[in-house]
Protein backbone atom coordinates (compact mmCIF):
# COMPACT_ATOMS: atom_id res chain seq x y z
CA UNK A 1 0.00 0.00 0.00
CA UNK A 2 1.20 3.52 -1.02
CA UNK A 3 1.94 5.65 2.31
CA UNK A 4 2.93 9.03 1.73
CA UNK A 5 3.75 11.01 5.45
CA UNK A 6 4.37 14.96 5.26
CA UNK A 7 6.00 16.49 8.57
CA UNK A 8 7.34 19.55 9.19
CA UNK A 9 4.99 22.37 8.61
CA UNK A 10 3.80 24.81 11.17
CA UNK A 11 4.57 28.57 12.19
CA UNK A 12 7.23 30.87 10.18
CA UNK A 13 7.50 34.02 9.65
CA UNK A 14 7.71 36.10 6.56
CA UNK A 15 11.43 36.14 4.98
CA UNK A 16 12.49 32.87 7.35
CA UNK A 17 12.76 29.28 6.31
CA UNK A 18 11.29 25.61 6.45
CA UNK A 19 11.61 22.19 5.09
CA UNK A 20 9.04 19.94 4.66
CA UNK A 21 9.47 16.22 4.63
CA UNK A 22 7.66 13.26 2.88
CA UNK A 23 8.36 10.00 4.26
CA UNK A 24 7.44 7.78 1.19
CA UNK A 25 6.23 3.51 1.34
CA UNK A 26 5.07 0.49 -0.20
CA UNK A 27 6.67 1.63 -3.77
CA UNK A 28 10.01 1.93 -5.10
CA UNK A 29 10.45 5.60 -4.54
CA UNK A 30 13.46 6.53 -6.63
CA UNK A 31 11.38 4.83 -9.44
CA UNK A 32 8.71 7.49 -9.08
CA UNK A 33 8.79 11.11 -10.02
CA UNK A 34 7.52 13.17 -6.95
CA UNK A 35 5.85 16.53 -6.85
CA UNK A 36 4.34 19.18 -3.85
CA UNK A 37 1.14 20.24 -4.28
CA UNK A 38 -0.73 22.82 -1.80
CA UNK A 39 -4.08 23.84 -0.64
CA UNK A 40 -4.79 27.68 0.93
CA UNK A 41 -7.44 28.05 3.01
CA UNK A 42 -10.51 27.75 1.80
CA UNK A 43 -9.55 27.38 -1.99
CA UNK A 44 -8.82 24.92 -4.59
CA UNK A 45 -5.37 22.83 -5.42
CA UNK A 46 -1.97 24.75 -6.71
CA UNK A 47 0.82 22.88 -8.44
CA UNK A 48 3.82 23.53 -6.81
CA UNK A 49 7.12 21.34 -7.66
CA UNK A 50 8.04 18.32 -9.35
CA UNK A 51 10.99 16.16 -9.52
CA UNK A 52 11.94 13.37 -11.79
CA UNK A 53 13.63 10.45 -11.40
CA UNK A 54 16.03 11.42 -13.28
CA UNK A 55 16.69 15.20 -11.25
CA UNK A 56 14.87 16.89 -13.52
CA UNK A 57 12.54 19.82 -11.45
CA UNK A 58 9.62 22.42 -12.06
CA UNK A 59 8.25 24.99 -10.14
CA UNK A 60 5.28 27.23 -10.42
CA UNK A 61 7.03 30.83 -11.00
CA UNK A 62 4.75 32.26 -7.65
CA UNK A 63 7.46 29.94 -5.85
CA UNK A 64 10.80 29.76 -8.23
CA UNK A 65 13.79 30.62 -7.18
CA UNK A 66 12.08 30.77 -3.32
CA UNK A 67 11.43 26.98 -2.83
CA UNK A 68 13.89 24.00 -3.44
CA UNK A 69 12.33 20.24 -4.45
CA UNK A 70 14.90 17.71 -3.46
CA UNK A 71 14.93 14.12 -2.62
CA UNK A 72 17.20 11.51 -0.88
CA UNK A 73 16.58 7.92 -2.28
CA UNK A 74 17.79 6.15 0.25
CA UNK A 75 15.62 7.59 2.93
CA UNK A 76 12.52 7.35 0.83
CA UNK A 77 12.22 10.74 1.43
CA UNK A 78 11.04 13.60 -0.58
CA UNK A 79 11.72 18.11 0.61
CA UNK A 80 10.40 20.86 -0.07
CA UNK A 81 12.69 24.06 1.19
CA UNK A 82 10.90 26.94 1.20
CA UNK A 83 13.20 30.16 1.83
CA UNK A 84 11.49 33.74 2.04
CA UNK A 85 7.93 32.78 2.78
CA UNK A 86 5.33 34.86 2.07
CA UNK A 87 2.00 35.27 3.75
CA UNK A 88 0.45 34.20 0.51
CA UNK A 89 2.02 30.35 0.60
CA UNK A 90 -0.13 30.00 3.64
CA UNK A 91 -1.18 26.49 3.19
CA UNK A 92 -2.01 22.75 3.60
CA UNK A 93 1.04 21.29 1.67
CA UNK A 94 0.41 17.70 0.17
CA UNK A 95 3.30 15.57 -1.25
CA UNK A 96 2.00 13.29 -4.39
CA UNK A 97 3.68 10.67 -6.52
CA UNK A 98 3.39 10.91 -10.58
CA UNK A 99 2.70 7.83 -11.68
CA UNK A 100 5.97 7.42 -13.84
CA UNK A 101 9.50 8.02 -13.47
CA UNK A 102 10.06 11.48 -16.03
CA UNK A 103 7.73 13.54 -14.21
CA UNK A 104 5.14 13.69 -17.16
CA UNK A 105 2.85 11.14 -15.59
CA UNK A 106 -0.32 12.25 -13.66
CA UNK A 107 -0.82 12.32 -9.73
CA UNK A 108 -1.79 9.46 -8.59
CA UNK A 109 -1.42 9.47 -5.13
CA UNK A 110 -1.11 11.97 -2.01
CA UNK A 111 -0.35 12.34 0.91
CA UNK A 112 -2.63 13.73 3.92
CA UNK A 113 -0.88 17.08 3.96
CA UNK A 114 0.91 19.35 6.49
CA UNK A 115 -0.11 22.51 7.32
CA UNK A 116 2.11 25.84 6.44
CA UNK A 117 1.49 29.34 8.35
CA UNK A 118 3.84 32.47 7.12
CA UNK A 119 2.49 34.96 9.65
CA UNK A 120 4.50 37.73 11.79
CA UNK B 1 -0.10 28.26 -19.27
CA UNK B 2 -2.80 25.46 -19.97
CA UNK B 3 -6.01 27.28 -18.51
CA UNK B 4 -8.41 24.37 -16.91
CA UNK B 5 -11.88 26.09 -16.78
CA UNK B 6 -14.05 23.80 -14.90
CA UNK B 7 -17.94 23.93 -14.51
CA UNK B 8 -20.20 24.33 -12.69
CA UNK B 9 -18.10 25.84 -9.82
CA UNK B 10 -20.82 24.43 -7.48
CA UNK B 11 -23.94 22.08 -7.73
CA UNK B 12 -26.72 21.18 -5.95
CA UNK B 13 -28.23 17.10 -6.38
CA UNK B 14 -30.18 14.37 -4.67
CA UNK B 15 -29.21 10.82 -4.18
CA UNK B 16 -29.93 8.80 -7.27
CA UNK B 17 -29.24 11.64 -9.40
CA UNK B 18 -26.82 12.14 -12.64
CA UNK B 19 -24.16 14.54 -12.19
CA UNK B 20 -21.87 15.64 -15.24
CA UNK B 21 -18.86 18.52 -14.21
CA UNK B 22 -17.02 19.79 -17.51
CA UNK B 23 -13.41 20.77 -18.03
CA UNK B 24 -12.57 22.49 -20.42
CA UNK B 25 -8.35 22.97 -21.47
CA UNK B 26 -7.42 26.58 -23.10
CA UNK B 27 -5.07 24.08 -25.36
CA UNK B 28 -5.32 20.71 -26.78
CA UNK B 29 -3.85 18.55 -23.95
CA UNK B 30 -4.66 15.15 -25.31
CA UNK B 31 -5.85 12.58 -22.91
CA UNK B 32 -3.39 13.90 -20.17
CA UNK B 33 -5.60 14.71 -17.46
CA UNK B 34 -6.97 13.10 -14.34
CA UNK B 35 -10.35 13.81 -11.54
CA UNK B 36 -9.84 14.31 -8.38
CA UNK B 37 -12.21 13.73 -5.59
CA UNK B 38 -11.60 15.94 -2.22
CA UNK B 39 -13.76 15.49 0.90
CA UNK B 40 -13.55 17.75 3.76
CA UNK B 41 -10.33 17.75 5.97
CA UNK B 42 -8.88 15.14 3.97
CA UNK B 43 -6.16 14.51 0.58
CA UNK B 44 -7.47 14.52 -2.92
CA UNK B 45 -8.13 10.96 -4.41
CA UNK B 46 -7.49 10.28 -7.93
CA UNK B 47 -10.69 8.73 -9.73
CA UNK B 48 -9.83 9.23 -13.23
CA UNK B 49 -6.87 8.80 -15.01
CA UNK B 50 -5.86 9.59 -19.22
CA UNK B 51 -9.22 11.35 -19.16
CA UNK B 52 -11.12 7.90 -19.49
CA UNK B 53 -9.54 5.29 -17.12
CA UNK B 54 -10.95 4.33 -14.05
CA UNK B 55 -8.48 4.17 -10.69
CA UNK B 56 -8.43 1.07 -9.59
CA UNK B 57 -11.27 0.46 -6.43
CA UNK B 58 -13.35 3.33 -7.52
CA UNK B 59 -16.77 2.74 -8.28
CA UNK B 60 -17.83 2.05 -12.07
CA UNK B 61 -20.53 4.92 -11.30
CA UNK B 62 -17.87 6.78 -12.39
CA UNK B 63 -16.44 7.53 -15.60
CA UNK B 64 -14.93 10.50 -17.64
CA UNK B 65 -14.81 11.30 -21.35
CA UNK B 66 -13.39 13.61 -23.85
CA UNK B 67 -10.12 14.40 -25.68
CA UNK B 68 -8.16 17.69 -27.08
CA UNK B 69 -9.64 20.62 -25.25
CA UNK B 70 -13.59 19.04 -23.83
CA UNK B 71 -13.44 16.47 -20.89
CA UNK B 72 -16.54 15.16 -18.28
CA UNK B 73 -17.08 13.38 -15.50
CA UNK B 74 -19.91 11.93 -14.89
CA UNK B 75 -21.34 10.52 -12.11
CA UNK B 76 -24.52 7.88 -13.09
CA UNK B 77 -26.36 8.11 -9.67
CA UNK B 78 -24.86 9.63 -6.78
CA UNK B 79 -24.54 8.35 -3.88
CA UNK B 80 -24.29 10.07 -0.02
CA UNK B 81 -20.41 9.47 -0.20
CA UNK B 82 -20.20 11.36 -3.24
CA UNK B 83 -20.69 14.74 -1.45
CA UNK B 84 -17.22 16.49 -1.91
CA UNK B 85 -15.42 18.67 -4.32
CA UNK B 86 -14.46 17.56 -7.68
CA UNK B 87 -11.15 19.19 -9.98
CA UNK B 88 -9.66 18.20 -12.87
CA UNK B 89 -5.84 17.95 -13.03
CA UNK B 90 -3.89 18.17 -16.48
CA UNK B 91 -0.64 16.76 -16.79
CA UNK B 92 0.23 17.75 -20.69
CA UNK B 93 2.78 20.77 -20.11
CA UNK B 94 4.32 22.94 -17.08
CA UNK B 95 3.24 24.06 -15.76
CA UNK B 96 0.65 21.44 -14.33
CA UNK B 97 -3.04 23.36 -13.75
CA UNK B 98 -6.19 22.20 -12.21
CA UNK B 99 -9.64 23.02 -12.73
CA UNK B 100 -11.24 25.39 -9.56
CA UNK B 101 -13.10 22.51 -8.31
CA UNK B 102 -16.84 21.48 -8.80
CA UNK B 103 -18.64 20.89 -4.96
CA UNK B 104 -21.20 18.50 -4.97
CA UNK B 105 -23.78 19.39 -2.19
CA UNK B 106 -26.88 17.94 -1.28
CA UNK B 107 -29.96 19.49 -2.87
Amino acid sequence: EVQLLESGGGLVQPGGSLRLSCEASGFTFSNYAMNWVRQAPGKGLEWVSTLGGSGSTYYADSVKGRFTISRDNSKNTLFLQMNSPRADDTAIYYCAKTDNYYGSGALDYWGQGTLVTVSS
Amino acid sequence: DIQMTQSPSSLSASVGDRVTIACRASQGIGNNLGWYQQKPGEAPKRLVYGATSLQSGVPSRFSGSGSGTEFTLTISSLQPEDFATYYCLQHNTYPRTFGQGTKVDIK
